[in-house]
């Protein structure tokens, strides 16, 4: 079955700092993923998404994420930090749902915190 | 393009009373639909799915129920509120294709007093 782990339920970041968040995928077939972000309040937002292309995934907001096959990973990383940046952020693996249907699982999701 | 809306943004109801969401969603046809869960400090459940008209599939089993009056039309509804479906409500949308993503409405606070 497919699944996401979100390694970090919280990751606190100064501004202009690194940002890293972790997502591991379990699947049997070759996985669609996507990143989420949710600001308080609002609904999720995608970020960017990986479907089988370039494994270097470039999205919204100066985020980008790259697909590892042998780590089973799709890092989300951004060089520099903004504080509006704050959100949280999901990451989710595309799951066949019968027939010719799909549906995304979730994971946990990571609250991302950016200090000045 | 496409929209998705969702209504009420805030919901304030008393235990035991009725629920009824709505969303609808333009600009494209036959779409898949979703009603999602989003408690405090949790992720996202996914309460229901539809994939067409009249067509639903369940989740987990609960106090809600959903329907598929037409095409663009998805209602979360109850016919009596518990203290425990207090949260966030997200309705989605996605195209029938595994690769594509699903877009998601602006939600619905429900607190139950």
């Amino acid at each position: 079955a497919q699944s996401v782990t979100q390694l970090g339920s919280h990751v606190s970041v100064s501004e202009g700092a690194l940002v890293l968040l972790r997502c591991n995928y379990s699947s049997s077939v070759p996985p669609y993923l996507f990143w989420y972000v949710q600001y308080p309040n609002q609904g999720l937002q995608l970020l960017l998404k990986y479907t089988s292309a370039a494994t270097l995934v470039k999205g919204i907001n100066g985020f980008e994420a790259e697909f590892k096959k042998s780590e089973t990973s799709f890092h989300l990383t951004k060089p520099s930090a903004h504080m509006s940046d704050a959100a949280e952020y999901f990451c989710a693996v595309s799951v066949p749902s019968g027939g010719s249907n799909y549906k995304l699982t979730f994971g946990k999701g990571t609250l991302l915190t950016v200090n000045p | 393009s496409q929209t998705i809306h969702q209504w009420p943004a805030t919901l304030v109801q008393p235990v035991g009373s009725p629920l009824s969401l709505e969303c609808t969603v333009e600009g494209t046809s036959n779409p898949n639909l979703y009603w999602y869960r989003q408690a405090a400090g949790r992720g996202l459940q996914l309460l229901f799915y539809s994939v067409g008209i009249g067509q639903i599939s369940s989740e987990v089993p609960q106090n809600l129920s959903a329907s598929r009056p037409q095409d663009r039309q998805f209602i979360l509804s109850s016919k009596k509120l518990l203290l425990s479906d207090s949260g966030f409500y997200l309705c989605a949308w996605s195209v029938r294709i595994s690769n594509q993503p699903q877009h998601f409405g602006d939600g619905t606070r429900l607190s139950i007093l």
